[in-house]
């Protein structure tokens, strides 16, 4: 079945700057990947999705690549703010499948 | 338009108990899942719901049962309840099984 390796669990930036988290897959079949954002006693919350037909999206300041080949795909956040503060999950499925395969999440500190 | 709702917020059972956790449904979604997340780790898939069938099943034992109602909420039921049952359950729904899900704020079980 598929696995989603997360990394890295723990990331700490400056505010403004920039950051990166990445995440492999081991399911070749695997067409969609979405990101979320879990704040403390919260649910998940979708910040962006990307399907294996397009290679990068971009949401303002968050934008998500793909490599399909290497079946590995990042988050990127540009200009870092305190409430980015949060931990971040990918996770990966097989649109028919309808079962989200979530990485060990990122605890993403922001530094002021 | 309301988000995904669930009740209740917290709940504490003592082992061999039987729980029952509800979910609403975002307006105009026919779909939902539900997840079992585990202090510090991703969420796991226990089973989904489509149209009132259940459309797919995680790597859950059969005391975990679920139900889905005419206007598409829906119920989390575990039978037996045991020490690692404790987690935060999440509710998603989705426009149609296929598609993106939305998270509600979970449920967090307490066995002891």
């Amino acid at each position: 079945g598929e696995n989603v390796e997360q990394h890295p669990s723990t990331l700490s930036v400056q505010e403004g700057d920039s950051a990166v988290i990445k995440c492999t897959y081991s399911d070749s079949a695997s067409n969609y990947f979405p990101w979320y954002k879990q704040e403390l006693g919260k649910g998940p919350q979708l910040i962006i999705d990307i399907r294996s037909n397009v290679g990068e999206k971009k949401d303002q300041r968050i934008a998500v690549t793909l490599n399909k080949t290497a079946k590995h795909f990042s988050l990127h956040i540009t200009e870092t703010q305190p409430e980015d503060s949060a931990v971040y999950f990918c996770a990966a499925s097989i649109l028919s499948n309808y079962q989200l395969i979530w990485g060990a999440g990122t605890k993403l500190i922001i530094k002021p | 338009e309301t988000g995904v709702t669930q009740s209740p917020t917290h709940l504490i059972k003592t082992r061999g108990q039987q729980v029952t956790l509800r979910c609403s449904s975002q307006s105009g979604h026919n779909t939902v899942s539900w997840y079992q997340q585990a202090l510090g780790q991703g969420p796991q898939f226990i089973f989904q719901y489509y149209r009132e069938e259940e459309n797919g099943r995680g790597n859950f034992p059969p005391r975990f049962s679920g139900l889905q109602f005419p206007n598409y909420s829906s119920e989390l039921n575990v039978n037996a309840l045991e020490l690692d049952d404790s987690a935060l359950y999440l509710c998603a729904s989705s426009p149609g099984d296929q598609e993106t899900q939305y998270f509600g704020p979970g449920t967090r079980l307490l066995v002891l």
